[in-house]
């Protein structure tokens, strides 16, 4: 089936320590984000790609890591210089940037 | 599963009536918005979209309006049923600058049966 995978579902991870975050489409789709969301917020972007090998940053970018050497994976790294790292990050893509953006189950990250 | 909005605004409706939630934008510049319902511990769910050259789209039971003039958005969800409870946001993209969606805060919608 076609969609967007992330895993693992659950990840915990000790204070001090790089963890990343798995995401792949088979859509074919060229554009990948990344966002994070709190309890009781919306959902905040971290970092988007449009296109293979080229990525920018969104709202709140610090701490965190992307690349994009395949156009199908998009993992995103969360740093020991991010300060509150346990949320539940939520990657999606689309055709194009002008289309809707499609979802996948989400990660929840957990500092312990 | 997880929660997500916690503190969410609430609305709160029986089942077969129709349901309205309300957004609000801030950026002149959005030219496209989109509608998603999250259930708890799940990704969003695109619902319907619309452009910013429409006032008025319609999917099965739902409904978006467009109001440019004052920035605001509204999803009609039509004999709401219990399978609609969750988290509803809405989303909005700028037509250059920034290619991402924005999303807003959410409304979380509660069927009573």
């Amino acid at each position: 089936d076609g969609g967007i995978t992330q895993s693992p579902k659950y990840l915990f991870r000790k204070e001090g320590q790089n963890v990343t975050l798995s995401c792949e489409q088979n859509l074919n789709h060229d554009a990948m984000y990344w966002y994070r969301q709190d309890p009781g917020q919306g959902l905040r972007l971290i970092y988007y790609s449009q296109i293979v090998n080229d990525f920018q940053k969104g709202d709140i970018a610090e701490g965190y890591s992307v690349s994009r050497e395949k156009k199908e994976s998009f993992p995103l790294t969360v740093t020991s210089a991010q300060k509150n790292p346990t949320a539940f990050y939520l990657c999606a893509s689309s055709m194009k940037v002008i289309t809707e953006a499609f979802f996948g189950q989400g990660t929840r990250l957990t500092v312990v | 599963g997880e929660s997500v909005g916690l503190h969410l605004p609430t609305l709160s409706v029986q089942e077969g009536d129709n349901s309205i939630i309300n957004c609000a934008y801030s950026n002149s510049a959005s030219d496209y918005f989109i509608w998603y319902k999250q259930e708890s511990g799940k990704g969003p769910q695109f619902i319907i979209d619309i452009r910013s050259n429409m006032d008025k789209r319609q999917g099965q039971r739902v409904t978006v309006l467009l109001n440019k003039t004052v920035k605001h958005l509204s999803l009609q969800i039509a004999a709401t049923q219990p399978g609609d409870s969750a988290v509803y946001f809405c989303a909005e993209k700028e037509g250059t600058g920034r290619r991402a969606l924005t999303f807003g805060s959410g409304t979380r919608l509660q069927v009573q049966p």
